[in-house]
């Protein structure tokens, strides 16, 4: 059981490139979320999903678009990257969107925009 | 929407002592507030939680209090050892969102 997995785990962008960190997960989740974590400003909400084919957005979503094609992946797109993307991002879902479920993390993207 | 205040953003203590931390949010349709540990290099890892029909809850050297009125809740780690160095977060889930929003972060550092 692989839980969640996040690609790649490292990544080097230039300003204005675009990339997909990609986000698979095996547990049958219908809530999936992208966090970003900076020094000092713990884990921040982009964007979430509580079913295929739902997406909201989250404290910072500017810069970032999602989808929520299936079940299992919930990829986040940068369209086009700037220096204040950099950053360490997070995947995590949880088994359902009711009342508060505990988050599976993926194990991190560690991006940096050049 | 929902805003989650977090104190102290470092904590040092002796092995063996107690460690507090504490939480505020603003919404007051939260219902849900996990703590998560996040050690170096790691993935956040949920710790404890509870809901908002709960005051308190324990496991083990953990503690987790809620006061609905003040919005506000603290983690509680008693014995502290050097393993409980890490990153905690708390969190706090809207009721009428589908959210869960963090706190800053408390590095907590356990000297043995």
């Amino acid at each position: 059981n692989a839980g969640v997995t996040q690609t790649p785990k490292f990544q080097v962008l230039k300003t204005g490139q675009s990339m997909t960190l990609q986000c698979a997960q095996d547990m049958n989740h219908e809530y999936m979320s992208w966090y970003r974590q900076d020094p000092g400003m713990g884990l921040r909400l982009i964007h979430y999903s509580v079913g295929a084919g739902i997406t909201d957005q989250g404290e910072v979503p500017n810069g970032y678009n999602v989808s929520r094609s299936t079940t299992e992946d919930f990829p986040l797109r940068l369209l086009s990257a700037a220096p204040s993307q950099t950053s360490v991002y997070f995947c995590a879902s949880s088994y359902s969107s009711g009342q508060g479920r505990k988050l599976f993390f993926g194990s991190g993207t560690q991006l940096s925009v050049l | 929407g929902e805003n989650v205040e977090q104190h102290p953003s470092t904590l040092s203590v002796q092995e063996g002592d107690s460690a507090v931390i504490k939480c505020t949010y603003s919404d007051s349709a939260s219902n849900y507030f996990p703590w998560y540990k996040q050690e170096l290099g790691k993935r956040p890892q949920l710790i404890i939680d509870i809901r908002s029909n709960v005051g308190e809850k324990k496991d083990q050297r953990i503690a987790v209090t809620l006061n609905k009125t003040a919005k506000h809740f603290s983690l509680h780690i008693t014995e502290t050892q050097p393993e409980d160095s890490a990153v905690y977060f708390c969190a706090a889930y809207g009721g009428a969102t589908n959210k869960l929003i963090f706190g800053t972060g408390t590095l907590l550092a356990v000297q043995p």
